[in-house]
């Protein structure tokens, strides 16, 4: 079965340094690799979808890449409300296989 | 713009007792499914639909039952609740070719 890993678990930063957020994943073939945001007590909110090894997509100060083995979740300059919880999930048919998550949190 | 609808946000059961979570979308989407979010287990499918009168078991299906008779409402039903069923519940809701999934704010459920 498909297995996803999010590193680190929870990572601390201040207002304006930037970062990544790694996710590893094994599967038999990628159908979709996407990235959700959850803010406590909310749910998950759709990020981005990425599909071939190489592909980027960009968001205001995220930037999410794809290789193919993991995918990296760039965040630049980031500010305190860019903190949340950042999922991972690879597609596989009829259901996402999602990672534990990285809690991120931007100290002013 | 009203997205994926869940209803009730909290509830507390007994053991034993049954309930509705209630799941509505407004995108005419296809595809509906339930996760369920525990500390340290992620986010697990529970069940899912392909689309009206078609339903199918997920990861985790004991204890819960799903039915669709229509494209925007997908419920799932507690049987006989468990303190085991303890969760925050989550419906997702997206088009066949699963490019965007959309979840839903949540249902928190206790069972005591």
């Amino acid at each position: 079965e498909d297995q996803v890993t999010q590193s680190p678990e929870a990572l601390r930063l201040q207002e304006g340094e930037s970062s990544s957020l790694n996710c590893s994943y094994t599967v038999s073939g990628l159908r979709g690799l996407f990235w959700y945001r959850q803010d406590p007590g909310k749910g998950p909110e759709f990020l981005f979808t990425l599909y071939s090894a190489g592909e980027e997509k960009e968001k205001e100060r995220l930037k999410a890449t794809l290789t193919k083995k993991e995918s990296f979740l760039h965040i630049t300059a980031p500010k305190p409300e860019d903190s949340a919880t950042y999922l991972c999930a690879v597609q596989e048919p009829q259901k996402l296989v999602f990672g534990q998550g990285t809690r991120l949190t931007i100290n002013p | 713009n009203a997205g994926v609808t869940q209803t009730p946000k909290f509830q507390v059961l007994k053991t034993g007792q049954s309930m509705t979570l209630q799941c509505a979308q407004d995108m005419n989407h296809e595809y509906m499914s339930w996760y369920r979010q525990d500390p340290g287990m992620g986010l697990r499918l529970i069940h899912y639909s392909v689309g009206a009168g078609i339903t199918d078991q997920g990861e985790v299906p004991n204890g819960y039952n799903v039915s669709r008779s229509t494209t925007e409402d997908f419920p799932l039903r507690l049987l006989s609740a468990a303190p085991s069923q303890t969760s925050v519940y989550f419906c997702a809701s997206s088009s066949v070719t699963g490019n965007t999934i959309y979840f839903g704010e949540g249902s928190w459920l206790t069972v005591v």
